[in-house]
């Protein structure tokens, strides 16, 4: 089974308001990074967070990380038209990394 | 700087027929991996390598094929195609912090892959 799971799975918002997305996963991480995939095209990082942090910005983008109840959430700000797409969490996990993957948000921002 | 370059972008192939996704990456990245992507599934990792001769199966290796002899390549082998195996393929790489952890990937842009 996958490692992450998102949370809503779809979220369709006005642009302006704020997007909220969340992820959890199953077992302990090395780090959680956050996806951003355009219609079927390759998938773009956003940010990473490192199992010793609890939150972390970029721009737009706030991310949180909670080891203990197994969590992450990734706020954008004021979203836009163009932040429509595909959110995935993935982490980052064991001595050889494997990198897996959540189910990913599918975000629509409403111009 | 071409990133991490992927061939085809779409193929067709008959039940039973084989052949060899391509991925070549140009940033010297150890870390290397093939996920294939379905909807409603997200992303799952098929197999991945931590460098030249090692490989290691993601969690749904049945039915591929991996080899890793140079950190440039990562060809990923459909040796006996079925319809199960329709599906978007992506390529990633990522250097390794120390050695052991993985930085953020860099993925290409996917072929699409669909078995009659």
């Amino acid at each position: 089974s996958q490692q992450g799971e998102e949370d809503p799975q779809a979220l369709s918002i006005q642009e302006g308001e704020n997007a909220t997305m969340n992820c959890s996963y199953k077992t302990s991480i090395n780090n959680l990074q956050w996806y951003r995939q355009n219609s079927g095209r390759g998938l773009v990082h956003l940010i990473l967070i490192r199992s010793n942090e609890r939150e972390k910005h970029s721009g737009r983008l706030r991310v949180t990380l909670d080891t203990s109840k197994k969590s992450s959430s990734l706020l954008i700000t004021a979203s836009r038209a163009a932040d429509t797409a595909s959110y995935f969490c993935a982490t980052g996990r064991g001595g050889y990394q494997k990198v897996t993957f959540g189910i990913g948000t599918k975000l629509q921002v409403i111009p | 700087n071409a990133g991490v370059t992927q061939t085809p972008k779409f193929q067709v192939l008959k039940t039973g027929q084989s052949m060899t996704l391509q991925c070549a990456q140009d940033m010297n990245h150890e870390y290397m991996s093939w996920y294939r992507q379905d909807p409603g599934m997200g992303l799952r990792l098929i197999h991945y390598s931590v460098g030249a001769g090692i490989t290691d199966q993601g969690e749904v290796p049945n039915g591929y094929n991996v080899s890793r002899s140079t950190t440039e390549d990562f060809p990923l082998r459909l040796l006996s195609a079925a319809p199960s195996q329709t599906s978007v393929y992506f390529c990633a790489s990522s250097p390794l912090r120390q050695g052991a952890t993985n930085e953020k990937l860099f993925f290409g842009s996917g072929t699409q892959l669909s078995v009659l």
